[in-house]
């Protein structure tokens, strides 16, 4: 399978607390992009990483992206109780296909 | 600015039964995906088209699974005869084209086989 994996599968913190996933993926990239996913909003576009950066915000996240380690990472900066969610990385390899990640649960605490 | 469509949301069947999905992409979005998601794995890509071609099959199931987005516009995804091993959400997605880098999903439909 080419599907990447995510790291961890489950987190549970705090409101307020930072939450950090981590990604591997197994191809040459274009982009990396992450997803967040909840019952109530589905699957969103959050952030895309294009693989001549390594570092990119947006808000109350930051994205890296190592390619010569075929990995990223997603911070959460003072985490709320609506970032409850799902949360994919999905690797572009060809121009617009996806190929998602195993994605990790994260539960926030109020 | 309206979002992607589908129905219906929810679909129990019996195996062996038939099924189908429909899609209504963003208005304008040249490019439509399928995607499977299996409960606790991440979606995976059934099929992509542009525009009313098909761009990616590779990973559709031609035996049981087709799909047609006849006039470029709204899709469905069916399902004949579905098996056990079906039971996920379908995922429907658009995007203003090939070129461009965000995907945005439906809200999904879920199917149970039983």
């Amino acid at each position: 399978s080419q599907q990447g994996e995510e790291d961890p599968q489950a987190l549970s913190i705090q409101e307020g607390e930072n939450a950090t996933m981590n990604c591997s993926y197994k191809t040459s990239i274009n982009n990396l992009q992450w997803y967040r996913q909840n019952s109530g909003r589905g699957l969103v576009h959050l952030i895309l990483i294009r693989s001549n950066e390594r570092e990119k915000h947006s808000g109350r996240l930051r994205v890296t992206l190592d390619t010569s380690k075929k990995s990223s990472s997603l911070l959460i900066t003072a985490s709320r109780a609506a970032d409850t969610a799902s949360y994919f990385c999905a690797e572009e390899f060809n121009t617009d296909k996806l190929i998602f990640g195993t994605g990790t649960r994260l539960q926030v605490f109020p | 600015e309206a979002g992607v469509a589908q129905s219906p949301r929810y679909k129990i069947i019996e195996k062996r039964q038939s099924v189908a999905f429909w899609c209504n992409p963003i208005s304008g979005h040249a490019t439509l995906y399928w995607y499977q998601q299996i409960l606790g794995q991440g979606p995976k890509l059934l099929i992509q088209f542009q525009n009313n071609g098909v761009v990616d099959d590779s990973q559709l199931p031609k035996d049981r699974f087709s799909a047609e987005r006849l006039k470029g516009v709204d899709s469905t995804l069916k399902i004949q005869p579905a098996k056990l091993e079906d039971s996920a959400v379908y995922l429907c997605a658009s995007s203003l084209s090939r070129l461009t880098d965000t995907q945005y999903f439906g809200p999904g439909t879920r199917l149970t086989v039983l």
